[in-house]
């Protein structure tokens, strides 16, 4: 069991460029979700994906963020045009149906 | 809806003294709870957790029990250790809402020696 891992760690990007971050999950879980942290908050959810599906979305999730599981493993995030209030924790998260779910370390996002 | 709160911290133990972190959620389902401890530059881990009413959760000296009659789910130690210093976070897990964790936002513990 190598655990949830996220890459890269740590992005710093230009307001209105465009990021991509991948999650793998641990290999049996078939669930997938995204959370965002800012500092001093919890993290807060973004979407989630059974298998391939993306089954829920947030309010936060803006026009500006894709997810994708194109083959029911990994996943990725994108954040187009990015702003400065982009800037964040993403984490990813997984589990096996509706279990524990298991935290990657995930990516730390700076918009300058 | 549903929603977590969690006692605010900052908070400063010494050594060997007793911890209590208050949570108490709001649910429209029969949820799952759980409290996760995050340590400086690492992510979530899984501290303990508890599924139903009057479940105990317990784990490295951690324990928690699920109270639906206050809503609650307090975490307590009996005696804190430098190396518990971390951000500890209370969330609870909705089957009505697709499993999607809400978190509380968090209660800083720092032990000092």
């Amino acid at each position: 069991d190598t655990g949830v891992s996220q890459d890269p760690r740590h992005k710093i990007t230009k307001r209105g460029q465009n990021v991509t971050f991948r999650c793998d999950p641990i290999s049996e879980h078939n669930r997938l979700y995204w959370y965002r942290q800012t500092l001093g908050q919890g993290p807060e959810f973004l979407t989630y994906f059974q298998n391939e599906a993306q089954l829920e979305k947030s309010r936060l999730l803006s026009d500006r963020f894709s997810a994708e599981r194109p083959k029911g493993s990994f996943s990725t995030l994108e954040i187009q045009r990015t702003e400065q209030g982009d800037s964040a924790m993403y984490l990813c998260a997984s589990s096996y149906g509706p279990d524990t779910q298991y935290f990657g370390p995930g990516t730390r996002l700076t918009v300058l | 809806g549903n929603s977590v709160t969690q006692m605010e911290g900052p908070v400063t133990l010494s050594e060997e003294a007793f911890l209590t972190i208050n949570c108490t959620y709001t649910a429209t389902g029969y949820p799952s709870l759980f409290w996760y401890v995050q340590y400086p530059g690492e992510g979530l881990q899984l501290l303990l957790k508890a599924t139903k009413a009057d479940d105990k959760g317990s784990n490295k000296g951690f324990e928690a029990t699920y109270r639906k009659e206050t809503t609650s789910f307090h975490l307590e130690k009996g005696s804190v250790q430098v190396s518990d210093s971390a951000v500890y976070f209370c969330a609870l897990s909705d089957s009505n809402t697709g499993n999607q964790f809400y978190f509380g936002t968090g209660t800083s513990l720092t032990v000092i020696p």
